[in-house]
């Protein structure tokens, strides 16, 4: 199947500097890419929906200007927490679609740890 | 309101001990499609099964087995002959026709299995 990376895996970071975590589709082209983020023992909550070349689609209650989006290639999307907070300690989660005929299937990377002291 | 519904936060067996994991979705579109997850400790999601709303013949895959039923919205998920690996914590996740590509995860089940 399809493969979606991660990286990096895990990052520390100090509070007020800014983190960014790349999304990357391996072995085919996601025009839609999408970022969860899971905090310790809870469920995978939809932060944003990233399509290639235009502005991401944030869900309700996700700052924009603090979870900034790039989706600048086929393969390719950024997520970067800026001024960073313990509050922001989180799993993150990247998953790509890619088109099988005329539904998709949906590929889960393998998460981000950060941790923000 | 909470599109899917994972009523038990943890379950602990017995190694050989089966397990049912239950799952209850809320969702007005007729075209839907419904997923079950396994995340171990690594965090990494492990995709285990797809069912699209039209199909509601129940599914077995070595010990895992799934039962599917629109009258009572439930998808769920039983595991026989548990094993320590087995140990993980599960997601259930629906889709709508509205949006294939969007999830709404349950709220997992965390699963103990015990030597």
């Amino acid at each position: 199947g399809a493969v979606v990376s991660q990286h990096p895996s895990r990052v520390i970071c100090k509070s007020g500097t800014s983190v960014k975590i790349e999304c990357r589709s391996l072995d085919f082209q996601a025009t839609t890419m999408f970022w969860y983020r899971q905090f310790p023992k809870q469920s995978l909550m939809l932060m944003a929906t990233s399509n290639e070349g235009s502005k991401a689609t944030y869900e309700q209650g996700v700052e924009k200007d603090k979870f900034l989006i790039n989706h600048a290639s086929l393969t390719l999307s950024t997520l970067t927490v800026t001024s960073a907070h313990p509050e922001d300690s989180s799993f993150y989660i990247c998953s790509a679609s890619e088109p099988q005929g005329a539904q998709y299937e949906q590929y889960f990377g393998p998460g981000t740890r950060l941790t923000v002291t | 309101a909470q599109k899917v519904t994972q009523a038990q936060t943890e379950i602990s067996v017995v190694e050989k001990e089966d397990v049912t994991l239950d799952c209850v979705y809320e969702t007005r579109d007729t075209t839907y499609y419904l997923f079950w997850y396994k995340q171990p400790p690594s965090g990494e999601l492990v995709f285990l099964i797809r069912r699209n709303s039209f199909d509601e013949q129940n599914e077995i895959s070595g010990r895992y087995s799934w039962n599917f039923q629109k009258s009572t919205s439930s998808f769920n998920f039983t595991i026989t002959a548990s094993q320590v690996v087995d140990s993980a914590v599960y997601f259930c996740a629906l889709s709508e026709a509205l949006n294939f590509n969007k999830f709404y995860f349950g709220s997992g089940t965390k699963l103990n299995v015990k030597p």
